[in-house]
């Protein structure tokens, strides 16, 4: 079945640094990936859209410029949040969907930030 | 723009009850809906989909239904086991490649 994974699992780090998580594809090409952010007893918050190739689209209220999406390949994007402050702290999930599995989408483990 | 509204919030049952949990939304014109299945701390496992045409699905004890017409979808959950204990998520999609709108989930409890 369709593989999406997502590194790393947990990550802690100091106010103002960046922060990179990754989300491969494994076993499919991703058309288009979607970033979430979920706070503890909420839902799944859409943060962007992106496509392979292009750039991604953000949904309103999501800085663009704390969240740099990346989807330079068809089995890879990445989330850079940058300048992080202890507000970002929260937890981070990707799914990939492809042209070939349009039915239902694969998500990753997640990656919880923890920023101090 | 889609609200999709889960009830019960959360629900607290003895072990060998079955269940009903509710997800409504608000535009009828989805391409599909999903249930899916969330333990703390962890990501999301699917556990049901059904496309816009179908109006039920099952897996195990598991049955999810679909009224598109109504904007409703119930997840049927027999036999509870304390293995059960998530949080359950609806979500619909409105387009072949779209985005998922979530509800707030479930938070289910089921103890031995």
């Amino acid at each position: 079945g369709a593989v999406v994974s997502q590194h790393p699992s947990w990550v802690i780090c100091k106010s103002g640094t960046s922060v990179k998580i990754e989300c491969r594809s494994l076993d499919f090409q991703a058309t288009t990936m979607f970033w979430y952010r979920q706070f503890p007893k909420q839902s799944l918050m859409l943060m962007a859209t992106s496509n392979e190739g292009s750039k991604a689209t953000y949904e309103q209220g999501v800085e663009k410029d704390k969240f740099l999406i990346n989807h330079a390949s068809l089995t890879l994007s990445t989330l850079t949040v940058t300048s992080a402050h202890p507000e970002d702290s929260s937890f981070y999930i990707c799914s990939a969907a492809s042209t070939e599995q349009i039915l239902g989408y694969t998500f990753g483990s997640g990656t919880r930030l923890t920023v101090v | 723009k889609q609200e999709v509204t889960q009830i019960p919030a959360a629900l607290s049952v003895p072990e060998g009850e079955n269940l009903v949990l509710n997800c409504s939304f608000t535009d009828s014109a989805i391409y599909n809906l999903q249930w899916f299945r969330q333990d703390p701390g962890k990501g999301l496992t699917s556990l049901l989909l059904i496309q816009s045409s179908q109006r039920e699905q099952t897996s195990g004890r598991l049955n999810a239904s679909l009224d598109k017409s109504s904007g409703r979808s119930t997840l049927y959950i027999a036999a509870s086991q304390p293995g059960d204990s998530a949080t359950y998520l609806c979500a619909v999609r409105g387009s072949t490649l779209g985005r998922l709108y979530f509800g707030r989930g479930t938070q289910l409890t089921v103890w031995p």
